[in-house]
């Protein structure tokens, strides 16, 4: 059964960091890509960075390009997204989901979603 | 404002059949891009509900299909029950934003 668990959300000042990270099992991990998607409170949900499954191809949307950093350990089958210069407009929950195959394409599912991990940034 | 439009919300009695449509353009659906569908229960994580414009993940009831035609694709739900009642996206790629988008979410309630 494949399981995502995501980890450390929580409230940040603006200008902030933090680290979220995203724990896989059920699946053999490096062999997909993955990625993050957000749902601010109350709104739709806002793909936001993908990885490929050996970790060599990185995607970002324009909203946080620059300031997040998308990463993977496959030895420790986790996902992590570090968040810098945080605002207001990044409070979230943000989801990590499972692509379909090894690398992100045209045609990429995101077919497994873990739980999320709220992040609130605010002074 | 989402790149594919979703109606905000639609709503049908229980057994009846609904549709929620998802307008793209020329840089996603319209270009041959494949929409996705994802159902969003009250309070959890979206779950995939339709790939491939039209394939089903299995373990998801037939009562569920989904379409693509141009610039747009729909999702229909056929024999409408009370667990269905949840928030529905749709999702394609997009070449002039370079990335995966989805829809603003239509709200499904059965009556």
């Amino acid at each position: 059964e494949v399981q995502l668990v995501e980890s450390g959300g929580g409230l940040v000042q603006p200008g902030g960091s933090l680290r979220l990270s995203c724990a896989a099992s059920g699946f053999t991990f490096n062999n997909y890509a993955m990625s993050w998607v957000r749902q601010a409170p109350g709104k739709g949900l806002e793909w936001v960075s993908s990885i490929s499954g050996r970790g060599g191809s990185t995607y970002y949307a324009d909203s946080v390009k620059g300031r997040f950093t998308i990463s993977r350990d496959n030895s420790k089958n986790t996902l992590y997204l570090q968040m810098s210069s945080l605002r207001a407009e990044d409070t979230a929950i943000y989801y990590c989901a499972k692509g379909g195959a090894r690398d992100m394409a045209t045609t990429t599912t995101f077919d497994y979603w873990g739980q999320g991990t709220l992040v609130t940034v605010s002074s | 404002q989402s790149v594919l439009t979703q109606p905000p919300s639609v709503s049908g009695a229980p057994g009846q059949r609904v549709t929620i449509s998802c307008t793209g353009s020329s840089f996603n659906i319209g270009a041959g891009y494949d929409a996705q569908w994802y159902q969003q229960l009250p309070g959890t994580a979206p779950k995939l509900l339709i790939y491939g414009n039209n394939n089903r993940p299995s373990g998801v009831p037939d009562r569920f299909s989904g379409s693509k035609s141009g610039t747009s694709a729909s999702l229909a739900i056929t024999g409408l029950q009370a667990e269905d009642e949840a928030d529905y996206y749709c999702q394609s790629y997009d070449s002039s934003l370079s990335g995966w988008v989805f829809g603003g979410g239509t709200k499904l309630t059965v009556l």
